[in-house]
């Protein structure tokens, strides 16, 4: 069954940390989007790739890093975890085809809490 | 830019009540419209969508016809029930674009 996986699914850490959000998609994507999703349900784009080797800055700056090394796979870093990065990080990815008309799919998020 | 804007939350409304959900956009060609729904402790799942204008969208009870006139492709549902509390995030794409554009997002509580 084609999805689109997140984990860990919560994460509690301390700060300074050095954390991999991980997400991966069985459906050929070539698209793939990380959000961060703040308390008032707002969605921030921060990450997006094209596809292999493609990373972009999204709408709201982060101080994290994405890679994109495989089509199936694009994790995000945080090389020094703060208690500003708690929030809930949502996975998505879409087809490239003109057809689908950018409908996104979703994991089912990582809600990460820095002590 | 493009923009969305839907009607604040939280709603809530009584089993079997009929809903409306709000939602106009703004936008400088000719986009897709989505509903997105948000369960308690989940991702976003795409609710219904509509890709030109005069579109219905429809799934699970729920529909939204894409109206260009007044710009809006409000959500409605004749019999809401308590499983269908969740957040709703209506959004935009353009096809020449490669992000959607989603808007603040509607809780919706259904009382038993």
């Amino acid at each position: 069954e084609a999805d689109i996986y997140q984990t860990p699914r919560y994460l509690v850490i301390g700060t300074g940390k050095k954390i991999t959000l991980e997400c991966s998609q069985t459906m050929g994507h070539d698209k793939m989007y990380w959000y961060q999703q703040d308390p008032g349900m707002e969605l921030h784009l921060i990450h997006y790739s094209y596809g292999v080797n493609s990373t972009e800055k999204g709408d709201l700056s982060s101080e994290s890093t994405v890679s994109r090394i495989r089509t199936e796979h694009f994790p995000l870093t945080l090389e020094s975890a703060r208690p500003s990065h708690t929030s809930q990080y949502l996975c998505a990815s879409s087809d490239l085809n003109p057809m689908s008309y950018n409908e996104q799919f979703f994991g089912p998020g990582t809600r990460l809490t820095v002590l | 830019g493009d923009s969305v804007t839907q009607m604040e939350g939280p709603v809530t409304l009584s089993e079997e009540a009929f809903l409306t959900i709000n939602c106009t956009y703004t936008a400088t060609g000719y986009p897709s419209l989505f509903w997105y729904v948000q369960y308690p402790g989940e991702g976003l799942q795409l609710l219904l969508k509509a890709t030109k204008a005069d579109d219905k969208g429809s799934n699970k009870g729920f529909e939204a016809t894409y109206r260009k006139e007044t710009t809006s492709f409000h959500l409605e549902k004749g019999s809401v029930q308590v499983s269908d509390s969740a957040v709703y995030f209506c959004a935009l794409s353009e096809n020449r674009d490669d992000k959607i554009i989603f808007g603040k997002g509607t809780r919706l509580h259904i009382l038993p």
